[in-house]
């Protein structure tokens, strides 16, 4: 059972360009989002998270925008560099089971210079 | 802060022997996650324990893997006898299941059976 579905698989972008990547979960129990980075050869890290008290979060060039009604939430890079070439994974987890994350499969995000 | 430790960072077997992959999480933390990750089916959450006892092993695929915590500052994922379908990176996670709800991966671990 897929209860978060991350598209699109892949992205490319030119630099300076906007990069969306979008995520839908089912389980309306589940109260926290965050987007993790992965680089090759690394594991996952925390780049930004969200709760649905609020419908944006903004931290530097990376934004999560997020639709309750919708079970819909967003992950906006800004002015996107090569650096930010990366997979990028949405996750969803009901916060009062610790951090018991699921994942979607992950957005391979290319930046051409 | 040493971040998570994984060892090894690579394992090359044989089918049917023995595998065993090391966790070290982060000092004072007290959840600790395994996951496995493949190109087919993406970040599987294995296990995790809480307070070094096993919560959720749900994701543990087959009685031929197994994972132990036996402190605070130790784990480990057995597989026995492993196959080639275990082939997959490998990573631990650690968090403070409280108001930092930050989870920190380590290296992984990249499995080959061969």
């Amino acid at each position: 059972q897929q209860q978060v579905k991350q598209s699109p698989q892949s992205l490319i972008v030119q630099k300076g360009g906007i990069s969306i990547i979008n995520c839908a979960y089912e389980n309306t129990a589940f109260d926290y989002f965050p987007w993790y980075q992965q680089f090759p050869g690394k594991g996952p890290a925390l780049l930004i998270a969200i709760r649905p008290d609020v419908s944006e979060k903004k931290e530097g060039r990376f934004t999560i925008s997020f639709n309750k009604s919708a079970k819909q939430f967003s992950l906006h890079i800004m002015d996107s560099q090569p650096g930010d070439s990366a997979t990028y994974f949405c996750a969803a987890s009901k916060r009062w089971y610790g951090n018991k994350l699921v994942f979607g499969a992950g957005t391979i995000l290319r930046v051409k210079s | 802060d040493a971040g998570v430790i994984q060892s090894p960072r690579h394992e090359v077997t044989e089918m049917g022997q023995e595998v065993t992959l090391r966790c070290k999480p982060i000092s004072g933390h007290n959840s600790l996650f395994w996951y496995r990750q493949t190109m087919m089916r993406g970040l599987e959450l294995l296990i995790y324990f809480n307070n070094n006892v096993p919560i959720d092993d749900s994701g543990m695929p087959e009685d031929r893997f197994s994972a132990k915590m036996p402190n605070a500052s130790f784990s480990t994922l057995k597989i026995q006898p492993s196959e080639p379908r275990d082939s997959a990176v490998y990573f631990c996670a650690s968090s403070f299941a409280g108001l930092n709800e930050k989870l920190f991966f380590g290296s992984g671990t990249q499995l080959s059976v061969l």
